[in-house]
């Protein structure tokens, strides 16, 4: 079946740790994002990437890193510098963003809980 | 800076009614209005509105822009269990590279 996976679903860190999550999608896609979400904030931008070898800072992206090496995969690491780093987080894609019926596909999130 | 805003934030209403959610925003270089539905997990596309006061329709939900007044419904009417969910609303730039999202309102449908 098509679609975005992330893994895992649900993860537990110590505060100091970095932790990376992972983000696949075999949709052949150009475009992958990574959104925070926190209750009562929408979704934010942490990260994008259009292409491979290629990606730009979103509106929230101290404390966190990301690579695309393949066209299918854009993990994210949430490094310890996050100062607030338990949240839910989406990992989305989507057709070149200039197709006309641009529309972005979302995994199933990772609940990151960080004590 | 860029802003979506949605009202209200939560409402609580029985099976049957018709519900009417509010999306404004005050975005440079918009492109399009988007709407999303978020159950669980993921959130699933619904509409994508670029023209005003074009109505787009998917069974009982519809939504239109107004690009003058810079906002956007989304009616549902005969509202069931099932609609019960976070509604996002979020605007595409003409940059094509981001999409701002508001704070989403949280819909809960009571028997």
């Amino acid at each position: 079946d098509g679609g975005i996976t992330q893994s895992p679903k649900y993860l537990f860190r110590k505060e100091g740790q970095n932790v990376t999550l992972s983000c696949e999608q075999n949709l052949n896609h150009d475009a992958m994002y990574w959104y925070r979400q926190d209750p009562g904030q929408g979704l934010r931008l942490i990260y994008y990437s259009q292409i491979v070898n290629d990606f730009q800072k979103g509106d929230i992206a101290e404390g966190y890193s990301v690579s695309r090496e393949k066209k299918e995969s854009f993990p994210l690491t949430v490094t310890s510098a996050q100062k607030n780093p338990t949240a839910f987080y989406l990992c989305a894609s989507s057709m070149t963003p200039r197709s006309a019926t641009y529309e972005q596909y979302f995994g199933p999130g990772t609940r990151l809980t960080v004590t | 800076e860029d802003k979506v805003v949605q009202s209200p934030l939560s409402l609580v209403v029985h099976e049957g009614d018709t519900v009417t959610l509010n999306c404004s925003y005050e975005v440079t270089n918009f492109r399009s209005l988007l709407w999303y539905k978020q159950e669980k997990k993921a959130p699933t596309f619904l509409f994508m509105l670029t023209s005003s006061g074009i109505e787009k329709k998917s069974g009982r939900l519809s939504s239109i822009l107004d690009k003058k007044e810079l906002f956007s419904i989304l009616n549902i009417t005969a509202t069931q269990t099932g609609d019960s969910a976070i509604y996002l609303c979020a605007v595409l730039k003409t940059s094509y590279d981001k999409v701002i999202f508001g704070p989403g309102t949280s819909l809960s449908v009571i028997p």
